[in-house]
C-alpha cells in the first residue's frame, strides 16, 4: 500500500512537501509517480522518480517547480512543489507504476490522496 | 501533446443496460492506452491497460477495445456499483488523462 501525508494549508508563494511510505513489495523495484487532481477536474501526471537509481522526469509544466526524492532507508518518496498559486490547490496522489524495473506509465496501486490547498 | 477526447462527458442508464465509453487521442498512440474508475472521494483505480487487457480483479463485465487513436470500454450488464468517473489515459509520450466520463444510474 501507499500511505500519504496529511492535508495541508499554504499560503501564495510558499512551498509544500509531501510524502508517500510504501510498503508490502520491494520499493527498489518500481517506479512511482505523482498524480494531481483540481476540484472537479481529470487527474493530471506531474512526474515519476525510480528510487533505485533515483532519477525523475518531470511533466513540462511543473519543471523548475517540482522536485522528487526518495529515501530507500524508509521506503518513502516526495514530491517538492514550491512558488504555490492557488491553481495547485488539488488532491495529490502518489501512484506505483505497474511495471516490474521497467516504466509502464499506468497506476496500479495509488495513495488515498493529499488535500493540499493554497490560499492567503 | 497528445490530447484525449471522451464521450460523453456524462452518461445515465440502467442497471442490466450496456454502456459503451468512448476516447480518442489527437494522435496515434497504438495500444497506449488506460482506463481508470474513480469514485467520489477516491483514487482513480487501474481496470484496463493495453487498451484491452483487464486488471487483474476487474470484473469481466468490463471490456476495453481500439488501437491507434478511437478507443472504447463497455459494462456489458451496469451494476450499481459501477456509478462512478470513468477517464481514459494515454501513456504513448508522457501519461495524459482524458476529462472524464460521468455515469450514473438511470
Amino acid at each position: 500500500q501507499l500511505v500519504q501525508s496529511g492535508a495541508e494549508m499554504k499560503k501564495p508563494g510558499a512551498s509544500v512537501k509531501i510524502s508517500c511510505k510504501a510498503s508490502g513489495h520491494t520499493f527498489t523495484s518500481y517506479y512511482f509517480h505523482w498524480v494531481r487532481q483540481a476540484p472537479g477536474l481529470a487527474p493530471e501526471w506531474m512526474g515519476m522518480i525510480y528510487p533505485r537509481v533515483g532519477s525523475t522526469r518531470y511533466a513540462p509544466k511543473f519543471e523548475g517547480r517540482v522536485t522528487m526524492t526518495s529515501d530507500t532507508s524508509t521506503s518513502t518518496f516526495y514530491m517538492d512543489l514550491s512558488s504555490l498559486t492557488s491553481d495547485d490547490t488539488a488532491v495529490y496522489y502518489c501512484a506505483r507504476d505497474r511495471g516490474l524495473v521497467v516504466a509502464l506509465w499506468h497506476f496500479d496501486l495509488w495513495g488515498r490522496g493529499t488535500l493540499l490547498t493554497v490560499s492567503s | 501533446d497528445i490530447q484525449m477526447t471522451q464521450s460523453p462527458s456524462s452518461l445515465s442508464a440502467s442497471v442490466g443496460d450496456r454502456v459503451t465509453i468512448t476516447c480518442q487521442a489527437s494522435q496515434d498512440i497504438s495500444t497506449s492506452l488506460s482506463w481508470y474508475q474513480q469514485k467520489p472521494g477516491k483514487a482513480p483505480e487501474l481496470i484496463i491497460y493495453d487498451a484491452s487487457t483487464l486488471e487483474s480483479g476487474v470484473p469481466s463485465r468490463f471490456s476495453g477495445s481500439g488501437s491507434g487513436t478511437d478507443f472504447t470500454i463497455t459494462i456489458s450488464s451496469l451494476q450499481p456499483e459501477d456509478i462512478a468517473t470513468y477517464y481514459c489515459q494515454d501513456y504513448d509520450n508522457l501519461p495524459t488523462f482524458g476529462h472524464g466520463t460521468r455515469l450514473d444510474i438511470k
